[in-house]
C-alpha cells in the first residue's frame, strides 16, 4: 500500500520567514495530495491540495509543488505569522473517493 | 452550511465495555471515512462508505471494530470489548463523490479506555 514520509518533524521559524515541509510517497498511482493544518485539540483543516496534472498551486501565502517523477511534494508558507503555528500533515490518495494516507506530521512554530 | 459533526466529543470507557461513536456528514456528501489518530501521529484509515455500502474496511484493526451507515447518511463506529490500545481520537470525514476528493473532517471523538 501507499507509504508517505514527511519531514521535518519539527520546524521553528521567525515571524516573516518562509517555512518548507517536504513529503515523499511510494505509490505511483497516487494522484491527489492534500495538506491539512491541525491545531491542538481541533479537527484537521484542508488548507491546499494539488492533483497530479499540475506541478504547482498557490493560494495567497501558501503554495504546494509536486514532482511526480521523484514522487515528492512540498508545502511552502511565506511571510509566516504566529497563527500559522500548528501541526501540518501531508497526505496522498489515488483519488475518486479513496482513502488518504497521511504523513507523520510537522510541528511548525512561528516565533515572534 | 454545517460541517461534519461527531458525538460524543469525549468518551471514557472501562476496559471491556462497548462504545458507539456517531458521525453526521455534510449533507449531500456521498463518501464517508473513519480514521484513527493516536497521540502525536497522523490519522490512519479505518473504513470507507459510499452511500450505505461499506467499500473498504481494510484499516479496521480487529473484529472488535464495526462500522455502519444504514441509510447512507449518519454513520456509527462501534468498538466492542474496548482495550487500552483503542485509546485515540476517532475522526470522521466526508466528501462528495467523483474525482473531487476534498475530505472534510469532523472534530473527532477522544476515546480513553481505562
Amino acid at each position: 500500500g501507499e507509504n508517505v514520509e514527511q519531514h521535518p518533524s519539527t520546524l521553528s521559524v521567525q515571524e516573516g520567514d518562509s517555512a518548507v515541509i517536504k513529503c515523499t510517497y511510494s505509490d505511483s498511482a497516487s494522484n491527489y495530495f492534500p495538506w491539512y493544518k491541525q491545531e491542538l485539540g481541533k479537527r484537521p483543516q484542508l488548507i491546499i491540495d494539488i492533483r497530479s496534472n499540475v506541478g504547482e498551486k498557490k493560494d495567497q501565502r501558501i503554495a504546494v509543488t509536486l514532482n511526480k517523477t521523484a514522487k515528492h511534494f512540498s508545502l511552502h508558507i511565506t511571510e509566516t505569522q504566529p497563527e500559522d503555528s500548528a501541526v501540518y500533515f501531508c497526505a496522498a490518495s489515488t483519488g475518486g473517493g479513496n482513502k488518504l494516507t497521511f504523513g507523520t506530521g510537522t510541528q511548525l512554530k512561528v516565533e515572534l | 452550511g454545517a460541517g461534519v459533526s461527531q458525538s460524543p466529543r469525549y468518551k471514557v470507557a472501562k476496559r471491556g465495555q462497548d462504545v458507539a461513536l456517531r458521525c453526521d456528514p455534510i449533507s449531500g456528501h456521498v463518501s464517508l471515512f473513519w480514521y484513527q489518530q493516536a497521540l502525536g501521529q497522523g490519522p490512519e484509515f479505518l473504513t470507507y462508505f459510499q452511500n450505505e455500502a461499506q467499500l473498504d474496511k481494510s484499516g479496521l484493526p480487529s473484529d472488535r471494530f464495526f462500522a455502519e451507515r444504514p441509510e447512507g447518511s449518519v454513520s456509527t463506529l462501534k468498538i466492542q470489548r474496548t482495550q487500552q490500545e483503542d485509546s485515540a481520537v476517532y475522526l470522521c470525514a466526508s466528501s462528495l463523490a467523483g474525482p473531487a476528493n476534498e475530505q472534510y473532517f469532523g472534530p473527532g471523538t477522544r476515546l480513553t479506555v481505562t
